[in-house]
């Protein structure tokens, strides 16, 4: 079984600031994808990144971007320029690269990050 | 429809009742999944459906909660006689997934409050 782990519950940053979120993971497969989302106080599940992992480049969005260091099982999320509209919980997950049963999504215990002016 | 559809959005029940919460995914996608989220904690697994495949429902924490996905689209979960622990927001979510890896879209959540 995939584990996620999580171990910042949380962390706040200044405005235009740069903050990274940890994530590491626990798996024995050799494909699979990974991602971060954001859940705002509007509780709407947000998809911020998607990392394959069969890529060695590290996926960015925009002001968003990951670390993923695929030999350690990590997968952080850095985020530049912070906004106060970035304020939310932030959830790493993993799902396998397969069919069937074996490809559901597992989340991590969730990192709450707080933007302050 | 355009997006993932849970209903109700707030459900109010009085503890030793059954409920039944709706989830509506995105049309086509194959996948769905029930998730548990209590008041500031991550999501709890529940259940999970993709195609044919057999269910994985490792993440029901009791026989009082079940799981059922009709003809491949809407799904309902049902939890039988409530308990105050099982207050909690319920998250639906979907996704194409046909070989995993596909973006999973979430609803706005069911607040279920057991009193």
């Amino acid at each position: 079984a995939q584990t996620v782990t999580q171990s910042q519950p949380e962390m706040s940053v200044q405005e235009a600031e740069t903050v990274t979120l940890s994530c590491t993971y626990d798996t024995s497969e050799n494909n699979y994808y990974l991602f971060w989302y954001k859940q705002p106080p509007s509780r709407q599940m947000i998809l911020v990144i998607r990392q394959e992992a069969y890529k060695q480049q590290n996926a960015t969005e925009n002001r968003f971007s990951v670390n993923f260091q695929k030999a350690a099982k990590s997968f952080s999320l850095k985020i530049s320029d912070s906004q106060l509209g970035d304020t939310a919980m932030y959830f790493c997950a993993f799902m396998n690269r397969r069919t069937g049963t074996a490809s559901k999504l597992t989340f991590g215990t969730g990192t709450r990050l707080q933007v302050t002016l | 429809g355009a997006g993932v559809s849970q209903s109700p959005s707030n459900k109010v029940t009085e503890k030793g009742k059954d409920v039944e919460l709706r989830c509506d995914p995105i049309s086509g996608h194959t996948a769905l999944y029930w998730y548990r989220q209590s008041l500031g904690q991550g999501l709890e697994f529940l259940i999970y459906f993709q195609g044919n495949s057999a269910p994985d429902k490792s993440g029901l924490p009791s026989d009082r909660f079940s799981a059922e996905r009709t003809g491949g689209s809407v799904s309902t979960l049902t939890i039988q006689r409530t308990q105050q622990e099982d207050s909690a927001v319920y998250l639906c979510a979907s996704s194409l997934n046909l070989i995993g890896g596909s973006e999973a879209f979430f609803g706005q959540g069911t607040r279920l409050t057991v009193v």
